[in-house]
């Protein structure tokens, strides 16, 4: 099993660009997320989605929106980018609600964005 | 509001020193806690997790976390630490029952040969 994993690695995108990350997972899991990562504040999540054909906003969703039309893919799109969305982007999976020995969240590699 | 605490953005122990990575939480109900660490330019990979029994956690690289509900911590250690180590630590509280994950905001960890 690959697991989560994020596509592209790195990207570079002048203001005002577009795009959209790709987040894979193998799993069959319901739950996915995208979650940004900067320095000193953690991670803040930006979408989520509690299965297919599902999205639903998280602490930071401005500037972002999601899809879910299948339920291995979750693919997370700027669609006009500002510097402040420079950040690295870690999609993550989960099999279902927090809680259980079960459950919990297996992560991708993450994406790094640079905005200039 | 439900919160994680990490004290300590940095710490800087020598190889073979003994760790202890300090975590607080913030949840009215029974916590669903973790301990992930990612390398550089790597995503998060799971150390251990606890949701109920044992308040001592074994996970794997050799850490160990304890839950006291008294104290509302979740403390990650290591008896002997390796270069390997060096690292960013996060804690992080599922809501239990919601799709919620609260995360830390990290401690970097600096291994000192």
């Amino acid at each position: 099993n690959a697991g989560v994993t994020q596509t592209p690695k790195f990207r570079v995108l002048k203001t005002g660009q577009s795009m959209t990350l790709l987040c894979a997972q193998d799993m069959n899991h319901e739950y996915m997320y995208w979650y940004r990562q900067d320095p000193g504040m953690g991670l803040r999540l930006i979408h989520y989605s509690v299965g297919e054909g599902t999205t639903a906003k998280g602490e930071v969703p401005d500037g972002y929106n999601v899809s879910r039309l299948k339920k291995q893919n979750f693919l997370l799109g700027l669609e006009s980018a500002a510097p402040s969305q420079t950040s690295v982007y870690f999609c993550a999976s989960s099999p279902g609600l927090a809680g259980g020995s079960s459950n919990e969240q297996f992560f991708g590699p993450g994406t790094r964005l640079t905005v200039l | 509001a439900q919160s994680v605490t990490q004290p300590d953005i940095h710490i800087t122990v020598s190889e073979g020193a003994s760790l202890e990575l300090r975590c607080n939480y913030s949840y009215g109900a029974t916590p669903y806690l973790f301990w992930y660490v990612q390398s550089p330019g790597q995503g998060l990979q799971l150390l251990l997790k606890y949701f109920s029994g044992d308040t001592l956690v074994q996970g794997i690289k050799g850490f160990e976390a304890e839950f006291k509900r008294s104290q509302s911590s979740f403390n990650l250690r290591k008896p002997s630490v390796h270069w390997s180590d060096a690292a960013e630590y996060f804690c992080a509280v599922g809501a239990t029952g919601t799709y919620k994950y609260i995360f830390g905001t990290g401690t970097r960890l600096k291994v000192l040969a």
